[in-house]
């Protein structure tokens, strides 16, 4: 069964400054990976989703992910991070041949004036 | 773009009585939809996948007797928590859509009392 594991659990990190959220994941078939941000007291959404193709995904708010398959890692990276970016974010698999979506931990990013 | 409405967005009960909570895909049809439960600062965990006209899978531990799933139509899911007690209170999130894009409600608070 596939699991994925987000190794900081909190992360804080100035204003304008770069920020990477690590994600590793396990599985014994293909995978498909997300990261999704949830803002206090709200649902989930999508930050973006690698499915197959290019390994650098590009998706909302300036974030970025690279799919790493040696390393079995998803990180996901912003170059210059806002206020408005404190929230918790979740990185999830889903195997190719299940519709479900299995979610990390969650990493909460705090943005430190 | 996919949008699935989820009601009510909080709601409070009193311990042994029934609470329902809708998940509905507004703009596309949805044969699967999952179901989420988030304890406070924690991940979401998958409790069930709720097809549409067959019983629902449930995940390991998630009592089905308890919540009750019923997903009659191709655009509303339906999660029953039977005879809540205060255990059960939590954040209750449903999502539909799939691979090319899942799209998740904005949740239900639940308040057992």
């Amino acid at each position: 069964a596939q699991s994925v594991t987000q190794l900081d659990s909190q992360v804080p990190v100035f204003e304008e400054a770069p920020v990477e959220l690590r994600c590793n994941y396990s599985s014994s078939v293909s995978v498909y990976l997300f990261w999704y941000v949830q803002y206090p007291n709200q649902g989930l959404q999508l930050l973006l989703k690698y499915l197959s193709g290019s390994t650098l995904v590009k998706g909302i708010n300036g974030f970025e992910a690279e799919f790493n398959k040696s390393q079995t890692s998803f990180h996901l990276r912003k170059p210059s991070v806002h206020i408005s970016d404190t929230a918790e974010y979740f990185c999830a698999v889903s195997e190719a041949r299940d519709d479900k979506i299995i979610f990390g931990k969650g990493t909460r990013l705090h943005i430190l004036p | 773009g996919a949008v699935v409405s989820q009601h009510p967005s909080w709601v409070i009960c009193k311990s042994g009585t029934s609470v329902k909570i809708e998940c509905r895909s507004l703009d596309f049809q949805a044969t699967t939809m999952f179901w989420y439960r988030q304890f406070p600062k924690q991940s979401l965990m998958l409790m069930a996948t709720s097809n549409e006209g067959s019983k629902a899978t449930y995940e390991q531990g998630v009592e089905k007797d308890k919540f009750l799933i019923n997903h009659a139509s191709l655009t509303l899911s339906t999660l029953t928590v039977t005879s809540a007690h205060p255990e059960d209170s939590s954040f209750y999130i449903c999502s539909a859509g799939g691979l090319r894009g899942y799209t998740f409600g904005s949740g239900t608070r639940l308040t057992v009392v």
